[in-house]
């Protein structure tokens, strides 16, 4: 088991473009969470999908939208990117909510 | 609003010294608290969670409610354990949102 995998590992990106990232959950995991940690900070919530719904949402605008597929991998979409959306994005799947999380290695995006 | 407070951004001791990183949260319900560790070029994982009252790696942390804190401690630090630390936090029961700090670096000088 790889453990979480995200693609891609890097991104860059121009102010007002679309990104999209993926996410594949460890294998047995049904929940992907969705973190954004800019330099220097800890990780920011974004939102958590379970069963294909998003369950719970932090303090992100609606430019961060998300989906789950039935096989439980996940993509985090960002549209209208701004220069501050610049950060490294973290997923990390879970069994059923919060258990422990396994987290994957990050995409960086770099928005010009 | 949850919250959680780490106020050292860099913690320096010497190899066998003990070792104190602070966590303080502010939540109006009852939480779970975790701490995670990232070591260097490798993955956030969990150290410990307080439901678990465990000792990892030598790592312990008690919940303090009355002071709103759980900091994370071990007797003698070891040089493996240099690495960033995060508090989390996240309310207990149904779907979870989880806040996390913005986290110590912990170094251990040989």
């Amino acid at each position: 088991d790889a453990g979480v995998t995200q693609s891609p590992t890097h991104l860059i990106k121009t102010r007002g473009q679309q990104v999209t990232l993926r996410c594949s959950p460890k294998s047995g995991h049904d929940t992907v969470s969705w973190y954004q940690q800019a330099l220097g900070q800890g990780p920011q919530f974004i939102f958590q999908y379970y069963e294909e719904e998003e369950r719970q949402r932090g303090n992100f605008p609606d430019r961060f939208s998300g989906h789950q597929f039935p096989n439980y991998s996940s993509e985090l979409n960002v549209n209208a990117l701004l220069l501050g959306d610049s950060a490294l994005y973290l997923c990390a799947s879970s069994l059923g909510g919060i258990n422990e999380q396994f987290f994957g290695p990050g995409t960086r995006l770099t928005v010009l | 609003a949850q919250r959680v407070t780490q106020p050292e951004k860099l913690l320096s001791v010497f190899k066998g010294a003990p070792v104190e990183l602070k966590c303080n949260y502010s939540y109006s319900g009852s939480p779970e608290l975790f701490w995670y560790v990232q070591y260097s070029r490798q993955r956030l994982q969990l150290l410990l969670r307080h439901i678990s009252r465990e000792s990892i790696k030598g790592f312990t942390a008690d919940l303090n409610k009355g002071e709103t804190s759980f900091h994370l401690k071990k007797p003698f630090a070891q040089e493996e354990d240099s690495a960033m630390y995060y508090c989390a936090l996240t309310n207990s029961g149904g779907y979870q949102k989880v806040t996390f700090g913005t986290g110590t670096k912990l170094q251990v000088i040989p």
